[in-house]
């Protein structure tokens, strides 16, 4: 099974700052999808084929990388943007999320 | 707008069988992809499987032996069913949609206990 691994596992940042998420994979994968989750919500599709915005969600995230190595950028952060944040890999079977990464906002 | 709801027991005795279904409307299940996804407490979040447009599936090996995953596509439903749960299926199920999951349900917590 491919694992992905995020960093940080939990992170703290002021309105208005940018913040980067990392996922690393034990295996190259053609590409990562990432998903918010806020408190009591269902997970929610941010980013598709690594940096592919999904529709409805603002233009101050992004998604990069390639191989093992993916991140997702948060510019200017808000408020709202307070969740897990989640890594999927659908290269190989089984299909592996990562263990998340836990935004606060101060 | 396409919608996924789940339904099923909240609770479920050690050794019995899990049931689901899952709902959808807004898109007919004979397109696309439908998934089973469930989070565990302490944010660990699993795959379980899927069944295609054509009523293939795919399961995740760790499962495989316990699980089923069927549809009704006169009801435009999913269904998943877990055999000989323990403790460790308690986890709020998730049903999804397409390869990547653009929509899903509001989620099911289901407790595995006596």
């Amino acid at each position: 099974d491919i694992v992905l691994t995020q960093s940080p596992t939990t992170m703290t940042a002021s309105p208005g700052e940018k913040v980067t998420l990392t996922c690393l994979a034990s295996s190259a994968v053609n590409y990562i999808y990432w998903f918010q989750q806020r408190s009591g919500a269902s997970p929610k599709l941010l980013i598709y084929f690594t940096s592919s915005l999904a529709s409805g969600v603002p233009d101050r995230f992004s998604g990069s990388g390639s191989g093992t190595s993916y991140s997702l950028t948060i510019n200017s952060v808000e408020a709202e943007d307070a969740a897990i944040y989640y890594c999927l890999q659908l290269t190989t079977t089984p299909l592996t999320f990562g263990s998340g990464t836990k935004l606060e906002i101060k | 707008e396409v919608q996924l709801q789940e339904s099923g027991p909240g609770l479920v005795k050690p050794s019995q069988s899990l049931s689901l279904t899952c709902s959808v409307t807004g898109y007919s299940i004979t397109s696309n992809f439908w998934g089973w996804i469930r989070k565990f407490p302490g944010n660990t979040m699993e795959w379980i499987g899927h069944i295609s447009f054509s009523g293939t599936t795919a399961y995740n090996p760790s499962l495989k032996s316990r699980i089923s995953i069927t549809r009704d596509t006169s009801k435009n439903q999913f269904f998943l069913q877990l055999n000989s749960v323990t403790s460790k299926d308690t986890a709020t199920y998730y049903c999804a949609k397409g390869n990547y999951f653009d929509y899903w349900g509001q989620g099911v917590m289901v407790t595995v206990s006596s």
